[in-house]
């Protein structure tokens, strides 16, 4: 009940072309879902963060679409850049368990110039 | 402002020794997580500090502690180190010890464990 799944694990996409990582989740408490971007040597960052009261949130080329009754989400990446280039993990938490992150597998996303 | 940082950047232990890891929330971060990355998995959950006190600990056999100083700073200790350890250690620190979309949890660039 406390998994999170991502697919696909790896993804090539064109540059100009959108990016599209999906994520399942099982457990009905959980209230906050992130999608993090980690570069070679780096530690994860945030890039975009849900609540599942939202359906879609947008940010710059950056779109979470939320579907509460299938318990899934997704991570949309407009006219994908080279510079995208990394691994995408999407997480849930369940404020009751303070700052506890449940991460997906990761998605090493490569765009091609 | 400083993000978080962790050290040492790079540790090489052998099988049996003790390690001790050290992170430096964000100025004015109360809570810090910690997690440990194997290479080509998500991070899984460690501990969670928050003013001080264990608010949260994962799946992880006692050989695993963590504490956190009046600073707010921590320290994640293993000890009986196995092969299985070597891994990436993040930790990771935000204001408040809840996981919610006004209280970003940002990560260090973490600490590279081999265990040999």
């Amino acid at each position: 009940q406390q998994q999170v799944k991502q697919s696909p694990q790896s993804l090539i996409v064109q540059k100009g072309g959108i990016s599209i990582i999906n994520c399942a989740y099982e457990n009905t408490a959980f209230d906050y879902f992130p999608w993090y971007q980690q570069f070679p040597g780096k530690g994860p960052a945030l890039l975009i963060a849900i609540r599942p009261d939202v359906s879609e949130k947008k940010e710059g080329r950056f779109t979470i679409s939320f579907n509460k009754s299938a318990k899934q989400f997704s991570l949309h990446i407009m006219d994908s850049q080279p510079g995208d280039s990394a691994t995408y993990f999407c997480a849930a938490s369940n404020n009751n368990q303070g700052g506890k992150l449940i991460f997906g597998q990761g998605t090493e996303l490569s765009v091609k110039p | 402002d400083a993000g978080v940082t962790q050290s040492p950047t790079h540790l090489i232990k052998t099988r049996g020794q003790h390690v001790t890891l050290r992170c430096s929330p964000i100025s004015g971060h109360k809570s810090v997580s910690w997690y440990q990355q194997v290479l080509g998995q998500g991070p899984q959950f460690i501990f969670q500090y928050y003013e001080k006190e264990e608010r949260g600990r994962g799946n992880f056999p006692d050989r695993f502690s963590a504490r956190q100083f009046p600073n707010y700073s921590s320290e994640l200790n293993v000890n009986a180190l196995l092969l299985g350890d070597s891994a990436l250690y993040l930790c990771a620190s935000s204001f408040r010890g809840r996981a919610e979309v006004k209280n970003i949890q940002y990560f260090g660039a973490g600490t590279r464990l081999s265990v040999l």
